[in-house]
């Protein structure tokens, strides 16, 4: 059975830093890219950042470029987000997500349970 | 950036009722649309792919069409279980983008 397991998520202050992570299982990690996805409280869905199998390639939404880096260990399965510099407008709930095939690039069928994220002072 | 625009924002329905959501994609996406419901206080959850694929294990009263620009999600009959935001999303090309969102409430 696939698992995603976030962890991470935090009250922090603005401009403070946090890192999120994923723990995957259920399924061969290094064949799949990964994402993660946000929500803020009462709103619609944000993709924010991309990983590719490899670790090679990254994506970001242009709001958190500069900010945010997403990353992934396949040795310990785990998917990561390095966020820096945080501010009010990324409280949200943090989901991280599995393509639904190799290849199948933003298209997610496995989701985890999510992580809050709360910036505030 | 694609700029996914969903209608209704929200819906009143009754079990039984046959229900359509539209998105309209801001340019040409070539059928790299996707649809997800999502309940409170869960993770979305994928129903159609590539703009009428049905996902594994969503039941056949949910189909998605297509024409030009304009996508839509219809729920032939709906039922008790389906009342949740439904969400349209590209997968064309990075940003990936969500529509706003439709609520379908009783």
């Amino acid at each position: 059975e696939v698992q995603l397991v976030e962890s991470g998520g935090d009250l922090v202050q603005p401009g403070g830093s946090l890192r999120l992570s994923c723990a995957a299982s259920g399924f061969t990690f290094s064949s799949y890219s990964m994402n993660w996805v946000r929500q803020a409280p009462g709103k619609g869905l944000e993709w924010v950042a991309y990983v590719s199998n490899t670790n090679t390639t990254m994506y970001y939404v242009d709001s958190v470029k500069g900010r945010f880096t997403i990353s992934r260990d396949n040795a310990k399965n785990s998917l990561y987000l390095q966020m820096t510099r945080l501010r009010d407008e990324d409280t949200a709930v943090y989901y991280c997500a599995r393509d639904r095939n190799y290849g199948d690039y933003g298209r997610w069928n496995y989701w985890g349970q999510g992580t809050l994220v709360t910036v505030s002072s | 950036d694609i700029q996914m625009t969903q209608s209704p924002s929200s819906l009143s329905a009754s079990v039984g009722d046959r229900v359509t959501i539209t998105c309209r994609a801001s340019q040409h996406i070539s059928s790299y649309l996707n649809w997800y419901q999502q309940k409170p206080g869960t993770a979305p959850k994928l129903l159609i792919y590539a703009a009428s694929s049905l996902q594994s294990g969503v039941p056949s009263r949910f189909s998605g069409s297509e024409s030009g620009t304009d996508y839509s999600l219809t729920i032939s009959s709906l039922q008790s279980e389906d009342f949740a935001t439904y969400y349209c999303q590209q997968n064309y090309s990075p940003p990936w983008t969500f529509g706003q969102g439709t609520k379908v409430e009783v």
